[in-house]
């Protein structure tokens, strides 16, 4: 298994700010990923961290409004640009180790609240 | 492309009775399928997950789920609800064969334990 350490744990912000959140992994992880998890509704799946290189963007999410690092194989960041109440919601970071584990593991969220 | 139903947004059960979650899947290769719980203000935690070997997956607490390709289903069961398990649960699927490794969620079902 995989421990995710992520920060802050939560934040209340004022709008037409930036936050950045940091994703931390106890080993060296393939695959690194952010969600969003909207209050009450599912997990929605932001993009994928590459390392080295741009992240690859889900329809509906795009590079200037959430911009993410990926600098090494255990550390991301994901920045939420320009915020609006909408964007309230808890940010997941999930990790997945290839060939090796056949799941992926997933921090414990950082809770946004815009004001 | 990949897609998961929760047949089920709410489902509510008497302590000590059965629990029966919904799960309908559609993907167009070989999936990987999954199931997550989030207690409140919890992160996600893998009770257990189906890569293609036995179709009846034991999972942590009790948990068990059966996959059936012919009815593209992988329900959640429990025979003896506790009251520990009261929570949100998850259904995800993931194509591995393709390499993304990206996960789907479902929309979830909000498990009530009634004493």
């Amino acid at each position: 298994s995989a421990v995710i350490s992520q920060k802050p744990s939560r934040d209340i912000c004022q709008r037409g700010t930036s936050l950045t959140i940091q994703c931390q992994v106890d080993s060296q992880v393939t695959m690194m990923f952010w969600y969003r998890q909207q209050p009450g509704q599912s997990l929605t799946l932001i993009a994928t961290a590459n390392q080295g290189s741009e992240a690859t963007y889900e329809s509906g999410f795009v590079i200037d409004k959430f911009p993410i690092s990926r600098p090494n194989l255990t550390f991301s960041t994901l920045t939420v640009s320009n915020m609006s109440p909408e964007d309230s919601s808890i940010y997941l970071c999930s990790a997945w180790r290839q060939g090796g584990a056949t799941e992926a593991f997933f921090g414990q969220g950082t809770r946004l609240t815009v004001v | 492309a990949q897609s998961v139903t929760q047949l089920d947004s709410h489902v509510s059960v008497s302590e000590g009775t059965p629990v029966l979650l919904r799960c309908n899947y559609s993907s167009s290769y070989s999936p990987s399928l999954f199931w997550y719980v989030q207690h409140p203000n919890k992160g996600l935690q893998l009770l257990l997950k189906y890569t293609s070997a036995a179709t009846l997956v034991k999972g942590i607490n009790g948990f068990e789920a059966e996959f059936k390709k012919s009815e593209t289903s992988f329900h959640l069961t429990k025979p003896s609800a506790h009251m520990s398990d009261a929570a949100e649960y998850f259904c995800v699927v993931s194509d591995q064969l393709s390499g993304t490794y990206k996960y789907i969620f479902g929309t979830g079902t909000r498990l009530k334990v009634l004493a």
